[in-house]
């Protein structure tokens, strides 16, 4: 069954960097996600696709500082020189015919 | 500026209807797959409907199979969601997003605003 594991909450201080992970289930190693942004009070917004090799395309406007990696079952969402707008949900996103799935989302705490 | 801007969204009482619209603007409707994904308050995104392009492939969540009908009006720039026998689980901010592939699921790369959906006595 396809799922995505997210951690509950992640924590790193202004300007400095940190790694969200996404987890795919077993068996769905090669699937490519997306990456979305929801700050508070606002509506999510596209930050990335990022495919198995850690190839990404970013969204219009997103700034340098937000890339995608990947290892095995794991995406990874890299945010470095953290600015308190950074501060939201993180939500990933992946897709098979007939279904779209996404993580239960990752707070990021912008200290 | 390229957007997607949902409307018809407010109260209902349960086993009633509500009908959503998304207008969609600065960019070729006609080739981009579209969705509808929902948010309950306080939870995370949760994929309700897609439909493709050219309307041929049309999918739905368990959660609202037999009971939503997505559909999309080219002439328009629109994409709807008829909603029937809400019931309180279905309470959240509905947001229309567009797909990233024209002919199947795929990521979303550009959301609405949101539409509130409150289902209550």
């Amino acid at each position: 069954q396809l799922v995505l594991t997210q951690s509950p909450s992640a924590s790193a201080s202004l300007g400095a960097s940190v790694k969200l992970t996404c987890t795919l289930s077993s068996g769905h190693s090669s699937y490519a996600i997306a990456w979305h942004q929801q700050q508070p009070q606002k509506g999510p917004r596209y930050l990335m696709k990022l495919n198995s090799d850690g190839s990404h395309i970013k969204g219009d406007g997103i700034p340098d500082r937000f890339s995608g990696s990947s290892s095995g079952a794991e995406r990874y969402l890299s945010i470095s020189s953290l600015q308190s707008e950074d501060e939201a949900d993180y939500y990933c996103q992946t897709w098979a015919t007939g279904i779209v799935l996404f993580g239960a989302g990752t707070k990021l705490t912008v200290l | 500026e390229v957007q997607l801007v949902e409307s018809g969204g407010g109260l209902v009482k349960p086993g009633g209807s509500l009908g959503l619209s998304c207008a969609a603007s600065r960019f070729a409707f006609s080739s981009y797959s579209m969705n509808w994904v929902r948010q309950a308050p306080g939870k995370g995104l949760e994929w309700v409907s897609f439909i493709s392009s050219s309307s041929t492939y049309i999918y739905y969540a368990d959660s609202v199979k037999g009971r939503f009908t997505i559909s999309r009006d080219y002439a328009k720039n629109s994409l709807y969601l008829q909603m029937n026998s809400l019931r309180a689980e279905d309470t959240a901010v509905y947001y229309c997003a567009r797909g990233n592939n024209w002919n199947d699921v795929d990521a979303i790369d550009l959301w609405g605003q949101g539409t509130m959906v409150i289902v209550s006595s």
